[in-house]
């Protein structure tokens, strides 16, 4: 069964660094999302692209965050200057139509 | 805005009885709901889902949940439970947009 995979599953970062979350959608989906989960918090959507561009973006999502699609299978998230508190669970998830399938995601500590 | 709340943080079940999970979500029209598993370490796994037509929805896992439009409810069920059902669920609504909005989860605890 086709599923949304993650790398790395574990990140650790200095703070003030770069860091590049990595997901492989399902291959014939054309949506795709980015939540995190902050430790003891509830899960929070990112941003959405479709069509190579973002269709939409929450207000955590600011100048600090970039996605991609630099191919055709991968779709990344960028996390410039990272800061203590992007300290969290991100899940990438995908879509071809109303259900999400999401990816076991990637634990980000920043130190 | 749109908002759906879990009202139980915790909940301990022993193994063989019944799970309810509630789910409220806050007015708005007919919502689009859905039910994930999050075992630990794991990512979010899709229960079940409610699009329109029957209220009542069949998951997998044995799982089955209940719209209930004049409560605004979506809570989901077990008759009995595994051991295997220890984990953190989480009621979620797609919004405007296509964005998932969740629920704080619940967590449940398994007693043998």
């Amino acid at each position: 069964e086709p599923e949304v995979t993650q790398t790395p599953s574990h990140q650790v970062t200095q703070m003030g660094q770069e860091v590049i979350l990595r997901c492989v959608p399902i291959s014939n989906h054309l949506y795709f999302y980015w939540y995190r989960q902050i430790l003891g918090q509830k899960v929070e959507f990112l941003v959405s692209f479709y069509n190579n561009e973002i269709s939409e973006k929450s207000e955590i999502f600011d100048d600090q965050f970039s996605v991609e699609r630099p191919d055709g299978s991968n779709f990344t998230l960028k996390i410039r200057s990272t800061k203590l508190e992007d300290s969290a669970m991100y899940f990438c998830a995908s879509s071809g139509g109303e259900e999400q399938f999401f990816g076991p995601g990637t634990r980000l500590t920043v130190l | 805005a749109q908002s759906v709340t879990q009202p139980d943080i915790h909940i301990t079940v022993s193994e063989g009885a019944s799970l309810e999970l509630r789910c409220n979500y806050s007015y708005g029209a007919t919502p689009y709901l859905f039910w994930y598993v999050q075992s630990p370490g794991q990512g979010l796994q899709l229960l079940l889902k409610y699009f329109s037509g029957d209220t009542l929805v069949q998951g997998i896992k044995g799982f089955e949940a209940e719209f209930k439009r004049s409560q605004s409810s979506f809570n989901l069920r077990k008759p009995s439970v595994h051991w295997s059902d220890a984990a953190e669920y989480f009621c979620a609504r797609k919004a405007a947009g296509n964005k998932l909005t969740f629920g704080g989860g619940t967590r449940v605890l398994v007693k043998p």
